[in-house]
């Protein structure tokens, strides 16, 4: 399957400190997602973007569909404890209807 | 509300037994999808249906089965023949049948143990 190269693998930040993070593919991806899960739970979607150069934004959260259509990018700012968690991106093919899913980026925020 | 609704949250399995893990929606989804997570890595696909009556594999489908005879239901069976069963397993669904721009929404997991 396709593979997605997120980084970082994980982040210790504190408290008010901004968060970037990004996702590379080596296809071209129509729909790009970013999803946050706690532990024990399932993934609950961000945001969802559907167009090359597409920001938008939830929030403190901003992401953003590369203009190559193969990289992602979401920055969160002024981080609070309840950002803790990890943070997966994910992408879908022309064609195709599976979506791909990064490694995930462990979110930990220092008070 | 409308959702997706995986049980049971926690299921242990004897070594060769056959468990199902059951997921449902009330979204009027069109594609459903199964995956799992082992720690400290992301979702991989076991297999996903578009639509009633049909069903694809996924990247890791061996040892798995899965079933779509209502659009509401996909349950997955965990079968003897997965050898390494222990995981967190996550149901996913989205409209369009799972093309046309729509995000995939997850129910919050079912944790498998082999006692």
């Amino acid at each position: 399957g396709q593979q997605l190269n997120q980084s970082p693998q994980s982040m210790f930040i504190q408290e008010g400190e901004d968060v970037s993070m990004n996702c590379t593919s080596s296809s071209i991806f129509n729909t790009w997602l970013w999803y946050k899960q706690d532990p024990g739970e399932g993934p609950v979607l961000l945001i969802a973007l559907y167009k090359a150069g597409e920001l938008t934004s939830n929030g403190r959260l901003t992401a953003q569909f590369g203009i190559t259509r193969k990289d992602s990018f979401l920055n969160i700012s002024a981080s609070i404890p309840s950002d803790v968690g990890i943070y997966f991106c994910a992408g879908q093919l022309d064609t195709g209807n599976q979506f791909y899913f990064g490694t995930g980026t462990s979110l930990t925020v220092i008070p | 509300d409308g959702g997706i609704t995986q049980s049971p949250k926690y299921l242990f399995r004897k070594e060769g037994q056959n468990v199902t893990l059951s997921c449902e929606q009330n979204l009027n989804h069109d594609a459903m999808y199964w995956y799992r997570q082992d720690p400290g890595q992301g979702l991989r696909l076991i297999y996903y249906s578009q639509i009633v009556n049909d069903f694809q594999k996924g990247d890791i489908a061996e040892g798995y089965s899965v079933s779509r005879e209502k659009k509401e239901s996909f349950p997955l069976t965990v079968t003897s023949a997965q050898k390494n069963p222990t995981a967190f397993y996550l149901c996913a669904s989205t409209s369009g049948r799972g093309r046309g721009n729509q995000p995939q929404h997850f129910g919050d997991g079912t944790r498998l143990s082999i006692l």
